[in-house]
């Protein structure tokens, strides 16, 4: 049974900052995976989408790549801002479901 | 403008009484899918749809109803609520999810804002 596993569960960093997210995950048949961003009280926003049969996908300041041999997934997030504060979650497509990780909190100190 | 709209947003009730929370989407989506989130284990699939008439169990259905009798409604419907069905509730849609599989149509999902379920 496929597992998503994000960590840290929580990062506080300064602003400027360039900074990783990881995401692992457990079974490597994957259709693709997922990055959104969560707001309190928000619902949520796709931030990336890398297909299976890629690397890496960028958009500004943000670029996840994917090792699906290896079962993993980061979030590069360049320059960091206090606007970056969020939750952002990872998400493996299979079999028809989108298994999730737990998420990492991020705090970026003005 | 393309969006994905859950009501109530918030609601306090009381065990067993029935309760429906509606989900609709504009954008003539095939596939659509309800979430509940909890802390510490993050976003889990109660049932989804891959077309009108066409519905599926998730990892935690039980407890829940779904139905999808029209393409942009995707009703939850909790029967007899209970205190452990306290959660925060995410619809979503996508054009289609068996087009996953290849390059065309390789879309990410759209949430809902969100339905925050309190159950007494």
């Amino acid at each position: 049974k496929q597992e998503v596993t994000q960590i840290p569960a929580a990062l506080s960093v300064p602003e400027g900052e360039n900074l990783v997210l990881n995401c692992s995950f457990t079974d490597s048949a994957i259709y693709n995976l997922q990055w959104f961003r969560q707001d309190p009280g928000k619902g949520l926003t796709s931030l990336l989408l890398i297909q299976s049969s890629q690397r890496e996908q960028t958009s500004g300041r943000l670029n996840a790549s994917l090792d699906k041999s290896s079962g993993r997934s980061t979030l590069y997030i360049a320059a960091s801002q206090p606007g970056d504060s969020a939750t952002y979650l990872c998400a493996v497509s299979s079999n028809y479901q989108l298994i999730w990780g737990a998420g990492t909190k991020l705090i970026i100190k003005p | 403008e393309a969006q994905v709209t859950q009501n109530p947003r918030y609601l306090i009730t009381v065990t067993g009484k029935k309760l429906t929370v509606t989900c609709s989407q504009n954008m003539n989506h095939e596939y659509m899918s309800w979430y509940r989130q909890d802390p510490g284990l993050g976003l889990r699939q109660i049932y989804y749809s891959m077309n009108v008439e066409v519905t599926d169990k998730g990892d935690v259905p039980e407890g829940y109803k779904v139905s999808r009798k029209e393409k942009r409604n995707f009703p939850l419907i909790l029967e007899s609520p209970s205190p452990n069905q306290t959660s925060l509730y995410f619809c979503a849609s996508k054009w289609s999810f068996d087009r996953d599989r290849g390059i065309v149509g390789n879309q990410p999902q759209h949430f809902g804002d969100g339905t925050r379920l309190s159950i007494l």
